[in-house]
């Protein structure tokens, strides 16, 4: 079966610090890698990663991922209150079984003032 | 219109109600699931509608039962719901084969 990990589960840093989180995966065939954040209730978008290599930027935001070694990461620089959340990243599938995500476990990002 | 639209926001149903959950999109997406999400843990996947047609069931049990009446338009009917089915109801959209998934803000169903 497909697996997703996220390392660390939690963070807790203060404003202004630097943060990378990972997202490791063993999956044989899929189609892109996802980016979530969630706070209270839906997910909101962040990227959408296919190529190996290419870094996606919005922001103090960044994410790469490395098809070799089987892993992305998500960079935020500067951070603010704001950005605690879970943050998730989910493989899409390829194939036929579009839709059926495969989501890590997601890391809990505490910012504090 | 970027948005997925659920409602109600929130809902307290007996374990004996019958209650339907909302979800409605405006995107052109032909693509629309609902997830579960517990407290904590990763949205899982219940339903996957393809073309207004059920193409994965994830196994969910039978008090729950969807319904895509039309391309903008998604349903879950709830039954004889248990305590343990508490949790945020997510329902999401996309193009068929495309990873632009757009979720909704949630249904965050109680079970009493």
């Amino acid at each position: 079966e497909d697996k997703v990990v996220q390392s660390p589960l939690s963070l807790v840093v203060h404003e202004g610090d630097t943060v990378t989180l990972n997202c490791s995966y063993e999956v044989t065939n899929f189609r892109s890698l996802l980016w979530y954040k969630q706070e209270k209730k839906a997910p909101t978008f962040l990227f959408m990663l296919t190529s190996s290599g290419i870094e996606k930027k919005s922001g103090r935001l960044s994410s790469i991922l490395d098809k070799k070694e089987l892993f992305s990461i998500l960079n935020i620089t500067a951070t603010q209150t704001g950005d605690s959340a879970i943050y998730l990243c989910a493989l899409v599938p390829g194939g036929t079984s579009y839709g059926k995500l495969t989501f890590g476990q997601g890391t809990i990002l505490t910012v504090h003032p | 219109d970027t948005e997925v639209t659920q409602t109600p926001k929130h809902l307290v149903m007996g374990m004996t109600n019958k209650k339907s959950l909302k979800c409605e999109q405006h995107m052109g997406h032909r693509a629309m699931y609902w997830y579960k999400q517990k407290a904590k843990k990763p949205p899982e996947l219940m339903f996957v509608y393809s073309y207004e047609k059920l193409s994965i069931n994830e196994s969910v049990p039978s008090r729950f039962s969807p319904e895509c009446p039309n391309s903008s338009l998604l349903n879950l009917h709830l039954h004889a719901l248990q305590p343990e089915d508490s949790a945020l109801y997510l329902c999401a959209s996309s193009q068929v084969r495309d990873s632009g998934y757009t979720f909704g803000s949630g249904t965050r169903l109680t079970v009493v």
